[in-house]
């Protein structure tokens, strides 16, 4: 098994445009969430999704948008880049919403000027 | 809404020497306690969960913790470190139902040779 993939690893984007960070898990988990990861602000949740066809809002939604048409992959949609989204993000899956170990992917470094 | 609080924010010992990460939250119902670690540059992987029963948890590479429902707290702790503990330390916590996990801030640990 893979576990949890992201792409792309890294990326820069400047002000206003978009783009779409890839996610996929081969372990069947209906539950896949999104975060971002900022120095001293811990992870926060910015999308989740119960399984295919249902998402929900995280804690900072703002400017991204989902959506998970099957159960194995849950992309991140940047509308229109800001600096402010200059972060480190995380896509996590799991077997239960709560009460599950999330198994993470690597990560992808983006950097918004 | 649950929430969780990592007390320090960076914690350096001595290589061999006993470490206590601190975490503390707030729920008003009983809850689901995780302790995930970050290596650098990577994603964060489980090191022990509480769901229920026994009070005291062990994880891997010697990591325990002890859940405290009365002072409400889910402390880390590893009787001996090693340089290769050397890392980012999250606590989460997560409520039965469909309420997603919520990380403190982290702790950084750096171990000292």
């Amino acid at each position: 098994n893979a576990g949890v993939t992201q792409t792309p690893k890294f990326q820069v984007l400047k002000t206003g445009q978009s783009m779409t960070l890839q996610c996929a898990q081969d372990m069947n988990h209906e539950y896949m969430s999104w975060y971002r990861q900022d120095p001293g602000m811990g992870l926060r949740l910015i999308h989740y999704s119960v399984g295919a066809g249902i998402t929900d809002q995280g804690e900072v939604p703002n400017g991204y948008n989902v959506s998970r048409s099957t159960t194995e992959d849950f992309p991140l949609r940047l509308l229109s880049a800001a600096p402010s989204q200059t972060s480190v993000y995380f896509c996590a899956s799991s077997y239960a919403l709560t009460g599950g170990e999330q198994y993470f992917g690597p990560g992808t470094r983006l950097t918004v000027t | 809404a649950q929430s969780v609080t990592q007390l320090d924010s960076q914690v350096p010992v001595f290589e061999e020497a006993p470490v206590e990460l601190r975490c503390n939250y707030s729920s008003s119902v009983s809850v689901y306690l995780f302790w995930y670690v970050q290596y650098p540059n990577q994603g964060l992987q489980l090191l022990l969960k509480y769901l229920s029963g026994s009070t005291l948890v062990k994880g891997i590479n010697g990591f325990e913790a002890e859940f405290n429902k009365s002072q409400t707290s889910f402390h880390l702790r590893k009787p001996s470190v090693h340089i290769s503990d050397t890392a980012e330390y999250f606590c989460a916590v997560s409520e039965p139902g469909n309420t997603p996990l919520v990380f403190g801030k982290g702790t950084r640990l750096s171990v000292i040779a």
